[in-house]
């Protein structure tokens, strides 16, 4: 079965604006979690989504937001980006969330310039 | 914070030597879990650790979840040039996931 598709692979924006990132998971999966990867703070939880409730929230500013529609696809938005947003963003879903293990899709990397 | 620490942070070895990452929380974690990411690749589940004193083995790979269920450990025994990338464990606290902040480990063959 197809994995986590995550779209786009590559983004460059600019400070200030805003994006949105996509990720599909896994058919069957109903949880979606966000994840903000880089050299110098390594994987950071942004947040996990179960049947399009927000179940648990890291601790990332008001302008990290998410969504998950009912077929279980989910999209990450950032607002007013910031230079430090630059970043390798990862989604992973599973079949119900935890204890079970996550399953990643390759990412986004996102430049802000 | 950071609440899941892992040592070493990067660890170079000759292929066929063994190699340890140990991963210590400063909480108690509800299970462990164990990652490996590919240089440019994404991080690949490998195994979830539930139970005290748990250990799991995975052919060359040992798991270990601690007694206090706050430290855990990953042991590759005669390492291969494919067991490199890095390796993060990862564990529940409450309604936060933590991943630690991984190993990275070179195989030089």
């Amino acid at each position: 079965k197809a994995g986590v598709t995550q779209t786009p692979r590559y983004l460059i924006k600019t400070r200030g604006q805003q994006v949105t990132l996509s990720c599909s998971p896994i058919s069957g999966h109903r949880s979606v979690s966000w994840y903000q990867q880089t050299p110098g703070q390594g994987l950071q939880f942004l947040f996990e989504y179960f049947s399009e409730t927000q179940r648990n929230k890291g601790n990332f500013p008001g302008r990290f937001s998410g969504r998950q529609f009912s077929n279980s696809r989910s999209e990450m938005n950032v607002s007013t980006l910031e230079l430090g947003d630059s970043a390798l963003y990862l989604c992973a879903s599973s079949f119900q969330g935890p204890p079970v293990g996550y399953t990643f899709g390759s990412g986004t990397r996102l430049t802000v310039v | 914070g950071q609440q899941v620490m892992q040592i070493p942070q990067y660890q170079h070895v000759q292929e066929g030597e063994d190699f340890t990452t140990y991963c210590n929380s400063s909480t108690t974690l509800s299970n462990i879990q164990w990652y490996k990411q590919r240089p440019g690749g994404h991080p690949v589940f490998l195994i979830q650790l539930v139970k005290s004193g748990e250990v799991k083995k995975q052919k060359r790979l040992t798991f270990q979840f601690g007694e206090a269920k706050k430290n855990s450990s990953l042991h590759i025994t005669a390492t291969q040039t494919t067991d490199v990338g890095t390796y993060f464990c990862a564990g529940h606290t409450g309604n936060q996931f933590y991943f630690g902040t991984g190993t990275s480990l070179t195989v030089i063959p």
